[in-house]
């Protein structure tokens, strides 16, 4: 159970394109999604969270009109990295969870390459 | 989040029990500690998590001192694919944001 799947594994684009990631919960209802950011030879950062109906909470530093986070259902969550620039290239990684006490289980992330 | 520390790296013997050790000290009576664990190119897989009992499920099993500020993970058997970077994290109760420090990078040999 608490399966996450991540959509595109993937993406090479070019500079000033626009990517949406998926992020879904297969196998149970997420009250509350995460969008994290991996750069090479670095921990996780955390980029937004997303409640199902509601605005995004974005950390300090994350523009969030650069990065647009959609959760209009309790399994589906999109990031969508906008007019993206070499400089946004990295392993973006989405998480779930059902309630607030149960832990985060996490797709298996998004490389994203622009060239 | 409550401060943790974790060594950088440990080799562990396959076959052998794997226990990683986390340094908790600035806990809160109501913070979980979680544990994760990072094998190269993928998210981020959940282990297990605790508050003050020690747990144990398929995978692994936390003992939590009874002051609870330290924790370890013990992998009973550990294998070639154990091999990661497992995250110790005790995140702040309200809105269960999870900080991902350094970890500890395993390196299970044979």
């Amino acid at each position: 159970g608490a399966v996450v799947s991540q959509h595109p594994s993937r993406v090479i684009c070019k500079s000033g394109t626009s990517v949406k990631i998926e992020c879904r919960s297969l196998d149970f209802q997420a009250t509350t999604m995460f969008w994290y950011r991996q750069f090479p030879k670095q921990s996780l950062m955390l980029m937004a969270t997303s409640n199902e109906g509601s605005k995004a909470t974005y950390e300090q530093g994350v523009e969030k009109d650069k990065f647009l986070i959609n959760h209009a259902s309790l399994t589906l969550s999109t990031l969508t990295v906008t007019s993206a620039h070499p400089e946004d290239s990295s392993f973006y990684i989405c998480s779930a969870r059902q309630g607030a006490r149960q832990p985060q289980h996490f797709g298996d992330g998004t490389r994203l390459s622009i060239l | 989040d409550a401060k943790t520390t974790q060594p950088t790296s440990m080799d562990c013997a396959e076959g052998r029990a794997a226990n990683l050790p986390c340094n908790h000290s600035t806990i809160s009576g109501n913070e979980y500690v979680y544990w994760y664990r990072q094998i190269h190119s993928q998210g981020p897989q959940y282990i297990i998590h605790g508050l003050k009992n020690n747990e144990t499920n398929e995978m692994a099993s936390l003992i939590i001192t009874e002051d609870r500020k330290s924790s370890t993970l013990i992998l009973p058997h550990a294998t070639l694919r154990d091999t990661a970077v497992y995250y110790c994290i005790a995140p702040k109760a309200a809105g269960n944001k999870l900080t991902f420090g350094g970890g500890t990078r395993v390196l299970v040999k044979p």
